[in-house]
């Protein structure tokens, strides 16, 4: 069964840094690309970046490029995300989220993380 | 980027009802249309990808299609536990995108 855990969120000042990870197991985890999803409070998902299996390749909505990085470790099944000059805008529950080799779409997720940026 | 409009936002239906959502892409995709249930919460859930194919473990009143730019979902027949809310995404080209959702209530 594949599982993913996010942790790592809490409450930031604006302009502040934070660092997410998201464990995985039950797959194997460097043959799969990995997502970040986030959702705003009460509103809909927004895609937010993506690596590769082997992180040679990243992706980035164009609302946090620049500010966040996506990396994994696959020697223990870990992605990442760190997140600088934070935004009120940023505040939302940050999902990490995987495909499948057959499967177009996600079909695993975390249970989220709640990342709150406020004074 | 393809913006994802779905149609409509809110709808309120009855246990049995046959109900049907629509997501209309900005420009002419691909296939990877895919479709999300979320419950309050909770992780979304996928049901649908690749516009026609059901997610393992997916119910078979559950059902997509759709091509070009229009895409429907369409739940044969409502059971309590649909209650919820419906995304459906792109993954066609980057950056992936997601409708604005539509909110499935009870009447």
């Amino acid at each position: 069964e594949v599982q993913l855990l996010e942790s790592g969120g809490g409450l930031v000042q604006p302009g502040g840094s934070l660092r997410l990870s998201c464990a995985a197991s039950g797959l194997t985890f460097s043959s799969y690309a990995m997502t970040w999803v986030r959702q705003a409070p009460g509103k809909g998902l927004e895609w937010v970046s993506t690596t590769t299996g082997n992180g040679g390749r990243t992706i980035y909505a164009d609302s946090v490029k620049g500010r966040f990085t996506i990396s994994r470790d696959n020697s223990n099944n870990t992605l990442s995300l760190q997140m600088y000059s934070l935004r009120a805008e940023d505040t939302a529950v940050y999902y990490c989220a995987t495909e499948s080799p057959d499967v177009s779409g996600y079909p695993y997720w975390g249970q989220g993380t709640l990342v709150a940026v406020s004074s | 980027d393809i913006q994802m409009t779905q149609s409509p936002s809110s709808l309120s239906a009855s246990v049995g009802d046959r109900v049907t959502i629509t997501c209309r892409a900005s420009q002419i995709i691909s296939s990877y249309l895919n479709w999300y249930q979320q419950k309050p919460g909770k992780a979304p859930k996928l049901l649908i990808y690749a516009t026609f194919s059901l997610q393992s473990g997916v119910p078979s009143r559950f059902s997509g299609s759709g091509s070009g730019t229009d895409f429907t979902l369409t739940i044969s027949s409502l059971q309590p536990e649909d209650f919820a809310t419906y995304y459906c995404q792109q993954t066609d080209s980057i950056p992936i995108t997601f409708g604005q959702g539509t909110r499935l209530e009870i009447k």
